[in-house]
């Protein structure tokens, strides 16, 4: 059964850094790109960003380009997602979703989701 | 970036009822719409992609149709366990995109 299991969420302040990671089994996580999305309390979901399979390319929403690093280590099935310069409107529960395919821009669904990780930016 | 747009915004139905969502997108997409359903307190999960394709394992209740800027997702008979949001999603271009979500409540 593929799963995901998301950890790292916390209580940040405005202009401070967290990085959460994901977990994933059950499928060739090496051969899969993976992607973050966020639902901000009470909202709507958010495509974050993106990275293929191989870990050389990547891709940003506009709201975190240049704060938010994805990154991956397929020898330990781990995604990261790096936030830096954090603001309250990066208040959300962040997930991890896997695609069906190997490209990070490709036409892909999302077929297996995290649990999701609560990121909590406040003073 | 594509704008999804979703309707209704919620509904209220009861058991057995046939139940249907409209998703529109502000360009063509193609067929690359994906529908998903969260329920509460829970991680979206993928239920229909190409626009009309079931995900394996989803109960054959739930479909989709369309193609280029409008499309449909219909649950033929609803049941209890269907209590949820229903969110459209385009991924034919980045930034992927979301309508802002169908809560369905059972009466």
């Amino acid at each position: 059964e593929m799963q995901m299991v998301g950890s790292g969420g916390g209580l940040v302040q405005p202009g401070g850094s967290l990085r959460i990671s994901c977990v994933a089994s059950g499928f060739t996580f090496s051969s899969s790109a993976m992607s973050w999305f966020r639902q901000a309390p009470g909202k709507g979901l958010e495509w974050v960003s993106s990275v293929n399979a191989v870990g050389s390319s990547s891709y940003y929403a506009d709201s975190v380009k240049g704060r938010f690093s994805i990154s991956r280590d397929n020898s330990k099935n781990t995604l990261f997602l790096q936030m830096d310069s954090l603001t309250s409107e990066d208040t959300a529960i962040y997930y991890c979703a896997k695609g069906s395919s190997q490209y990070a821009s490709g036409r892909h669904q999302f077929d297996c989701w995290g649990q999701g990780a609560l990121v909590n930016i406040s003073s | 970036d594509i704008q999804m747009t979703q309707s209704p915004s919620s509904l209220s139905a009861s058991v057995g009822d046939r139940v249907t969502i409209t998703c529109q997108a502000s360009q063509d997409i193609r067929k690359y719409l994906a529908w998903y359903q969260q329920k509460p307190g829970k991680a979206p999960k993928l239920l229909i992609f190409d626009a009309s394709n079931l995900e394996t394992g989803v109960p054959s209740r739930f479909s989709g149709s369309g193609s280029g800027t409008d499309f449909t997702f219909t649950i033929s008979s609803l049941q209890p366990e269907d209590l949820a949001i229903y969110y459209c999603q385009q991924y034919d271009n980045l930034p992927y995109t979301f309508g802002q979500g169908t809560k369905l409540e059972i009466k």
